[in-house]
Protein backbone atom coordinates (compact mmCIF):
# COMPACT_ATOMS: atom_id res chain seq x y z
CA UNK A 1 0.00 0.00 0.00
CA UNK A 2 1.34 3.48 -1.18
CA UNK A 3 2.45 5.41 1.76
CA UNK A 4 2.64 9.37 0.98
CA UNK A 5 5.18 11.60 4.19
CA UNK A 6 5.74 14.95 3.80
CA UNK A 7 8.11 16.68 5.82
CA UNK A 8 8.40 19.20 7.59
CA UNK A 9 4.92 19.02 8.86
CA UNK A 10 4.89 22.82 9.39
CA UNK A 11 7.75 25.33 8.58
CA UNK A 12 7.84 29.04 9.09
CA UNK A 13 10.30 31.50 7.45
CA UNK A 14 11.16 35.21 6.99
CA UNK A 15 9.33 36.81 3.63
CA UNK A 16 12.13 36.24 0.57
CA UNK A 17 13.74 32.89 2.04
CA UNK A 18 14.03 30.05 -0.44
CA UNK A 19 12.08 27.02 0.70
CA UNK A 20 12.15 23.26 0.04
CA UNK A 21 9.50 21.18 1.03
CA UNK A 22 10.23 17.20 0.96
CA UNK A 23 7.87 14.75 0.17
CA UNK A 24 8.30 10.82 0.14
CA UNK A 25 6.57 7.43 -1.01
CA UNK A 26 6.95 4.19 -0.47
CA UNK A 27 6.28 2.36 -3.91
CA UNK A 28 7.78 4.17 -6.80
CA UNK A 29 5.64 2.47 -9.16
CA UNK A 30 3.24 5.78 -10.05
CA UNK A 31 2.11 7.43 -12.86
CA UNK A 32 2.39 11.21 -11.43
CA UNK A 33 3.35 13.25 -9.00
CA UNK A 34 1.13 16.32 -7.89
CA UNK A 35 1.48 19.28 -5.49
CA UNK A 36 -1.70 21.40 -4.17
CA UNK A 37 -2.01 24.50 -2.03
CA UNK A 38 -5.12 24.48 0.47
CA UNK A 39 -5.95 27.91 2.25
CA UNK A 40 -7.78 27.35 5.54
CA UNK A 41 -10.84 26.23 5.02
CA UNK A 42 -11.01 25.82 1.38
CA UNK A 43 -10.53 23.56 -1.20
CA UNK A 44 -7.48 22.38 -2.99
CA UNK A 45 -5.66 24.30 -6.07
CA UNK A 46 -3.12 22.24 -8.15
CA UNK A 47 0.02 23.90 -8.14
CA UNK A 48 2.00 21.35 -10.19
CA UNK A 49 1.76 18.22 -12.11
CA UNK A 50 4.79 15.82 -12.69
CA UNK A 51 3.94 12.63 -15.00
CA UNK A 52 6.15 9.96 -14.06
CA UNK A 53 8.48 10.15 -17.36
CA UNK A 54 9.39 13.65 -16.42
CA UNK A 55 12.07 15.08 -13.54
CA UNK A 56 10.50 18.45 -12.77
CA UNK A 57 7.80 20.91 -13.67
CA UNK A 58 8.34 25.03 -13.33
CA UNK A 59 5.34 27.59 -12.88
CA UNK A 60 6.60 31.11 -12.13
CA UNK A 61 8.27 30.74 -8.15
CA UNK A 62 7.55 27.15 -7.89
CA UNK A 63 9.73 24.13 -9.04
CA UNK A 64 8.81 20.68 -8.29
CA UNK A 65 11.02 17.55 -8.76
CA UNK A 66 10.57 13.96 -9.30
CA UNK A 67 13.35 11.31 -8.29
CA UNK A 68 11.17 7.95 -8.65
CA UNK A 69 13.62 5.23 -7.98
CA UNK A 70 14.57 7.29 -4.59
CA UNK A 71 10.45 7.78 -3.72
CA UNK A 72 10.99 11.65 -3.37
CA UNK A 73 9.77 14.95 -4.77
CA UNK A 74 10.64 18.38 -3.71
CA UNK A 75 8.86 21.72 -3.93
CA UNK A 76 11.06 24.91 -4.43
CA UNK A 77 9.35 27.97 -3.32
CA UNK A 78 11.35 31.07 -4.38
CA UNK A 79 11.22 34.17 -3.02
CA UNK A 80 8.69 33.44 -0.55
CA UNK A 81 6.00 36.22 0.09
CA UNK A 82 3.16 36.19 2.85
CA UNK A 83 0.51 35.46 0.16
CA UNK A 84 2.17 31.83 0.17
CA UNK A 85 1.48 30.80 3.33
CA UNK A 86 -0.93 27.61 3.51
CA UNK A 87 -0.84 24.01 3.78
CA UNK A 88 0.67 22.59 0.74
CA UNK A 89 0.17 18.61 -0.09
CA UNK A 90 1.62 16.40 -1.86
CA UNK A 91 -0.53 13.54 -4.20
CA UNK A 92 0.99 10.13 -6.02
CA UNK A 93 -1.06 8.99 -8.82
CA UNK A 94 -1.70 5.45 -9.64
CA UNK A 95 -4.03 5.03 -12.49
CA UNK A 96 -7.32 7.60 -11.43
CA UNK A 97 -6.19 7.09 -7.67
CA UNK A 98 -4.34 9.91 -5.85
CA UNK A 99 -2.61 8.91 -2.39
CA UNK A 100 -1.83 12.05 -0.26
CA UNK A 101 0.60 13.41 2.30
CA UNK A 102 -0.30 14.50 5.34
CA UNK A 103 0.59 18.47 3.94
CA UNK A 104 3.09 20.98 5.35
CA UNK A 105 1.96 24.20 7.10
CA UNK A 106 3.77 26.97 5.44
CA UNK A 107 4.03 30.39 7.21
CA UNK A 108 5.57 33.48 5.66
CA UNK A 109 6.27 35.81 7.75
CA UNK A 110 6.48 39.69 7.06
CA UNK B 1 -13.64 26.33 -18.78
CA UNK B 2 -14.27 23.78 -16.31
CA UNK B 3 -15.73 24.09 -12.74
CA UNK B 4 -17.24 22.27 -9.80
CA UNK B 5 -19.75 23.01 -7.33
CA UNK B 6 -20.45 21.84 -3.83
CA UNK B 7 -22.93 23.06 -1.80
CA UNK B 8 -23.67 23.37 1.48
CA UNK B 9 -21.07 24.86 2.48
CA UNK B 10 -21.50 24.30 5.27
CA UNK B 11 -23.61 22.03 7.41
CA UNK B 12 -24.69 21.42 11.27
CA UNK B 13 -26.23 18.05 12.22
CA UNK B 14 -27.29 16.33 14.56
CA UNK B 15 -26.75 12.46 15.41
CA UNK B 16 -28.38 10.38 13.86
CA UNK B 17 -30.21 12.60 11.46
CA UNK B 18 -29.29 11.89 7.64
CA UNK B 19 -27.32 13.60 5.39
CA UNK B 20 -26.88 14.51 1.48
CA UNK B 21 -23.98 16.38 0.48
CA UNK B 22 -24.13 17.50 -3.80
CA UNK B 23 -21.12 17.60 -6.24
CA UNK B 24 -21.92 18.92 -10.05
CA UNK B 25 -19.33 19.38 -12.41
CA UNK B 26 -19.50 21.97 -15.33
CA UNK B 27 -17.94 22.18 -19.06
CA UNK B 28 -16.50 18.49 -19.27
CA UNK B 29 -18.15 14.98 -19.51
CA UNK B 30 -17.69 11.49 -18.35
CA UNK B 31 -15.44 12.91 -15.81
CA UNK B 32 -14.09 10.51 -13.12
CA UNK B 33 -15.77 12.04 -9.92
CA UNK B 34 -14.43 11.62 -5.96
CA UNK B 35 -15.48 12.01 -2.71
CA UNK B 36 -12.88 12.86 0.42
CA UNK B 37 -13.02 13.66 3.76
CA UNK B 38 -10.58 15.40 5.97
CA UNK B 39 -10.93 14.79 9.31
CA UNK B 40 -9.20 17.68 11.68
CA UNK B 41 -5.35 16.83 11.97
CA UNK B 42 -5.73 14.48 9.46
CA UNK B 43 -4.68 13.96 5.65
CA UNK B 44 -7.15 13.31 2.63
CA UNK B 45 -9.43 10.28 2.82
CA UNK B 46 -10.77 9.17 -0.41
CA UNK B 47 -14.37 7.70 0.66
CA UNK B 48 -15.42 6.59 -2.94
CA UNK B 49 -15.14 7.33 -6.78
CA UNK B 50 -16.86 6.80 -9.89
CA UNK B 51 -15.94 6.03 -13.39
CA UNK B 52 -19.05 6.43 -14.84
CA UNK B 53 -22.97 7.22 -14.51
CA UNK B 54 -24.05 3.93 -11.70
CA UNK B 55 -20.32 2.93 -11.02
CA UNK B 56 -19.44 3.49 -7.64
CA UNK B 57 -16.44 2.08 -6.00
CA UNK B 58 -15.89 2.60 -2.14
CA UNK B 59 -11.86 2.82 -0.61
CA UNK B 60 -13.49 2.31 3.15
CA UNK B 61 -16.05 1.02 4.93
CA UNK B 62 -18.66 3.42 6.36
CA UNK B 63 -21.30 4.90 7.09
CA UNK B 64 -21.56 6.86 4.10
CA UNK B 65 -22.85 5.84 0.33
CA UNK B 66 -22.35 7.80 -2.81
CA UNK B 67 -24.44 8.07 -6.09
CA UNK B 68 -23.82 9.59 -9.58
CA UNK B 69 -27.43 9.56 -11.03
CA UNK B 70 -26.16 11.97 -13.88
CA UNK B 71 -22.93 12.05 -15.49
CA UNK B 72 -21.80 15.37 -13.26
CA UNK B 73 -23.56 14.63 -10.75
CA UNK B 74 -22.19 13.25 -7.39
CA UNK B 75 -23.44 13.03 -4.31
CA UNK B 76 -23.13 11.44 -0.79
CA UNK B 77 -25.30 10.51 1.50
CA UNK B 78 -25.90 8.72 4.80
CA UNK B 79 -29.18 7.73 6.69
CA UNK B 80 -27.96 8.18 10.14
CA UNK B 81 -24.87 10.39 10.93
CA UNK B 82 -22.60 9.84 13.51
CA UNK B 83 -20.31 12.03 15.35
CA UNK B 84 -17.30 10.43 13.72
CA UNK B 85 -18.24 11.67 10.08
CA UNK B 86 -18.03 15.54 11.41
CA UNK B 87 -14.92 17.17 9.07
CA UNK B 88 -14.10 18.56 5.76
CA UNK B 89 -15.38 16.67 2.25
CA UNK B 90 -14.16 17.27 -0.93
CA UNK B 91 -15.40 16.51 -3.77
CA UNK B 92 -12.58 16.31 -6.85
CA UNK B 93 -13.06 15.23 -10.55
CA UNK B 94 -10.35 14.60 -13.30
CA UNK B 95 -9.82 13.95 -16.96
CA UNK B 96 -7.70 10.96 -16.27
CA UNK B 97 -4.38 11.85 -13.98
CA UNK B 98 -5.41 15.14 -12.88
CA UNK B 99 -7.28 15.57 -10.13
CA UNK B 100 -9.33 19.10 -9.82
CA UNK B 101 -10.90 20.32 -6.45
CA UNK B 102 -14.10 21.87 -4.89
CA UNK B 103 -14.52 23.90 -2.24
CA UNK B 104 -15.71 21.59 0.36
CA UNK B 105 -18.72 21.37 2.53
CA UNK B 106 -17.59 21.82 6.43
CA UNK B 107 -19.95 19.15 8.40
CA UNK B 108 -20.10 19.28 11.88
CA UNK B 109 -22.35 16.40 13.86
CA UNK B 110 -23.19 17.90 17.43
Amino acid sequence: KQEVTQIPAALSVPEGENLVLNCSFTDSAIYNLQWFRQDPGKGLTSLLLIQSSQREQTSGRLNASLDKSSGRSTLYIAASQPGDSATYLCAVGAGNMLTFGGGTRLMVKP
Amino acid sequence: SQTIHQWPATLVQPVGSPLSLECTVEGTSNPNLYWYRQAAGRGLQLLFYSVGIGQISSEVPQNLSASRPQDRQFILSSKKLLLSDSGFYLCAWGPSIEQYFGPGTRLTVT
